[in-house]
């Protein structure tokens, strides 16, 4: 079945860098279209990045334009969402997924 | 951005009652080739999202018949035939016609 695991979240102060990862199994991952998806401590959904299958395409919101790259590894069925300059508004539960399905989240703080 | 505005916010729902969700959209969600791209997920407390319906009316592998998508345009409307125990949780909309994906602010179904 499909599953998609999220890691890589953690504490981080503002200014400071997180990489995320997304492990994924039971689907032919390298034809898909993915994205990261996050949410705020007590707030709604809201779309961060997408890469296209083949890495040729990458969108993200405006506000974290120029500070996360969405990158893919279709060899090894992952993707990865580095983190630059977080501020703490990034504050979130960070999903991975294919609007399909999701992963559980990694939770990622950022706070002096 | 296409802004999707979900009502009501919350909803109290006697279990075997119909419920039912409305979602409107700032722009039409019908694309040239004959899809709409609005999904419905719902989360429920702790957990990911999970999608219930897709491209419309389209319920998703697994999802219970009692739930159904329909609409067309610019307005949107979810529907539980019967409501059950396990409905619990916050509904989203979600369209994906265009780059970024955005989120209605979501719909809290609690049971009576």
């Amino acid at each position: 079945q499909v599953q998609l695991v999220e890691s890589g979240g953690g504490v981080v102060q503002p200014g400071g860098s997180l990489r995320l990862s997304c492990a994924a199994s039971g689907f032919t991952f390298r034809t898909y279209g993915m994205h990261w998806v996050r949410q705020a401590p007590g707030k709604g959904l809201e779309w961060v990045a997408f890469i296209q299958s083949d890495a040729t395409n990458k969108y993200y919101t405006d506000s974290v334009k120029g500070r996360f790259t969405i990158s893919r590894d279709n060899f090894k069925n992952m993707m990865y969402l580095e983190m630059n300059s977080l501020r703490a508004d990034d504050t979130a539960v960070y999903y991975c997924g294919s609007f399909d399905y999701w992963g559980q989240g990694t939770l990622v703080t950022v706070s002096s | 951005d296409i802004v999707m505005t979900q009502t009501p916010l919350s909803l109290s729902v006697t279990p075997g009652q119909p419920a039912s969700i409305s979602c409107k959209s700032s722009q039409s969600l019908l694309h040239s080739g004959g899809k709409t791209y609005l999904y419905w997920y719902l989360q429920k407390s702790g957990q990911s999202p999970q999608l219930l319906i897709y491209e419309l009316s389209n319920r998703f592998s697994g999802v219970p018949d009692r739930f159904s998508g329909s609409g067309s345009g610019t307005e949107f409307t979810l529907k539980i035939s019967r409501v059950e125990a396990e409905d619990v949780g916050v509904y989203y909309c979600m369209q994906s016609i265009q780059i970024p994906p955005t989120f209605g602010q979501g719909t809290k179904v609690e049971i009576k």
